[in-house]
């Protein structure tokens, strides 16, 4: 089945305890990106990913890091997470001028 | 600057009606634009993806439609369904950035028994 899947699903830490989130995808698709999605201020893009070793800021990319080593994977990394990324995390792929494909979200909430 | 805007932000309708949703953006340079559904405590799910060459795209009891003249785009559901009920989100991209989708907040549907 294609599909795109986050890894944890929810994750409730404390301030500055590094978190990685994982996404990968099986579809072979080139692009991958992130999204937070925040009442009032809808899905914002994080980064995104044109092809393996090449990844570029969104609109909100402050506190975020990422990396594309493989094609199938798109890790979204918190170094010092803060309270305010506290939010809902979506992962995308795709090919080129094709739909967007997300995962199921990942929920995280920094104490 | 794309800015996508959806009105209105909460709809409620009786089973079997038929329904639009509006979607609004800024820039008319659209590349394309995509519907999705997305249920609560659910990731997105794409409904329709339309190009810019193209006016509509169908799909079973949807169709989307696209004009880039005026900035808008419409979903139109077709007998509604209770199962329909979800929010749902246009989203477009811009020929300088065609793979950075930019969202409306969404409508909330709610299809009546």
């Amino acid at each position: 089945e294609a599909q795109v899947t986050q890894n944890p699903r929810y994750l409730i830490t404390v301030t500055g305890k590094k978190l990685t989130v994982t996404c990968s995808q099986n579809m072979n698709h080139e692009y991958m990106s992130w999204y937070r999605q925040d009442p009032g201020l809808g899905l914002r893009q994080i980064y995104y990913s044109m092809n393996v070793e090449v990844t570029d800021k969104g609109d909100v990319p402050e506190g975020y890091k990422v990396s594309r080593k493989e094609k199938r994977n798109f890790p979204l990394i918190l170094e010092s997470p803060s309270p305010n990324q506290t939010s809902l995390y979506f992962c995308a792929s795709s090919r080129s001028n094709q739909p967007q494909h997300f995962g199921d979200g990942t929920r995280l909430s920094i104490l | 600057k794309q800015e996508v805007t959806q009105i209105p932000a909460a709809l409620s309708v009786p089973e079997g009606e038929n329904l639009v949703l509006n979607c609004s953006f800024t820039d008319s340079a659209i590349y394309n634009l995509q519907w999705f559904r997305q249920d609560p405590g659910k990731g997105l799910t794409s409904l329709l993806l339309i190009q810019s060459s193209q006016r509509e795209q169908t799909s079973g009891r949807l169709n989307a439609s696209l004009d880039k003249s005026s900035g808008r785009s419409t979903l139109y559901i077709a007998a509604s369904q209770p199962g329909d009920s979800a929010t749902y989100l246009c989203a477009g991209t811009s020929m300088d950035s065609s793979y950075k989708l930019i969202f409306g907040s969404g409508t909330r549907l709610l299809v009546r028994p």
